[in-house]
């Protein structure tokens, strides 16, 4: 299950399961978005991008959904494994623009 | 081989000292990052600096200055640390600011310790 709170919202799930990580993004402005993993003691890491002229993208195991009428992004996670276990963040820009800005972080949590 | 080398890995120093952290990345790119990650784990865009423009997030304090010797180097140098700085440091790199595909690559991170 999901928990939000004053700490890093965490998200467990089951070995060989689905998972699926949102993200609200804030700029309606924003045509580009990354997810990036973030293992223990490491750099953020590219998984999979998404521009504002498609709804979904699929990668290894991966799929990312957009919704621009509610400013949402969602990551899907095929079959976890605990490799999988680490901080994902969204991240949105405009093409063209400046930086990135990244949303909250949520811990996936694999259990076994 | 590294694409994006942050040294050192663990910096722990005393309040009003002054200290860098030094950024290398070897994959061409025009331009570097730094961002701040705190102890929740949000991250923060601190500067973006290539060749032509420095790009400095409003928030970030004026005793923080990145200083770029060349393209492969965009060093962060802090004066007079304070506890709030205590925090991870990335490093990241784009092929070019404002282009159609700014995929970043990060750095393995600093962790800053002010005592």
């Amino acid at each position: 299950g999901e928990s939000v709170g004053l700490h890093l919202p965490t998200l467990s799930v089951q070995e060989g399961d689905n998972s699926i990580i949102n993200c609200a993004y804030s700029n309606s402005a924003s045509d580009y978005f990354i997810w990036y993993k973030q293992e223990s003691g490491k750099g953020p890491q590219f998984i999979i991008d998404i521009r504002s002229n498609m709804d979904k993208r699929q990668g290894q195991r991966v799929t990312v959904l957009l919704n621009k009428t509610v400013k949402h992004l969602s990551l899907q996670i095929a079959a976890t494994q605990p490799g999988d276990s680490a901080v994902y963040f969204c991240a949105e820009t405009m093409t063209y623009g400046q930086n990135f800005v990244f949303g909250p972080g949520t811990r996936l949590s694999v259990l076994p | 081989d590294t694409a994006v080398s942050q040294t050192p890995k663990y910096l722990v120093t005393q309040m009003g000292n002054d200290k860098s952290i030094k950024c290398e990345q070897n994959l061409g790119h025009d331009t570097m990052y730094w961002y701040k990650q705190d102890s929740k784990k949000f991250l923060k865009i601190m500067f973006s600096y290539n060749n032509k423009e420095l790009i400095i997030n409003e928030t970030v304090p004026n005793r923080f200055s990145p200083k770029s010797p060349d393209k492969a180097h965009l060093n962060l140098h802090i004066n007079s640390l304070e506890l709030g700085d205590s925090a991870v440091y990335f490093c990241a790199s784009s092929q070019e600011l404002r282009q159609l595909l700014n995929e970043q690559f990060f750095g393995p991170g600093t962790r800053l310790t002010v005592l």
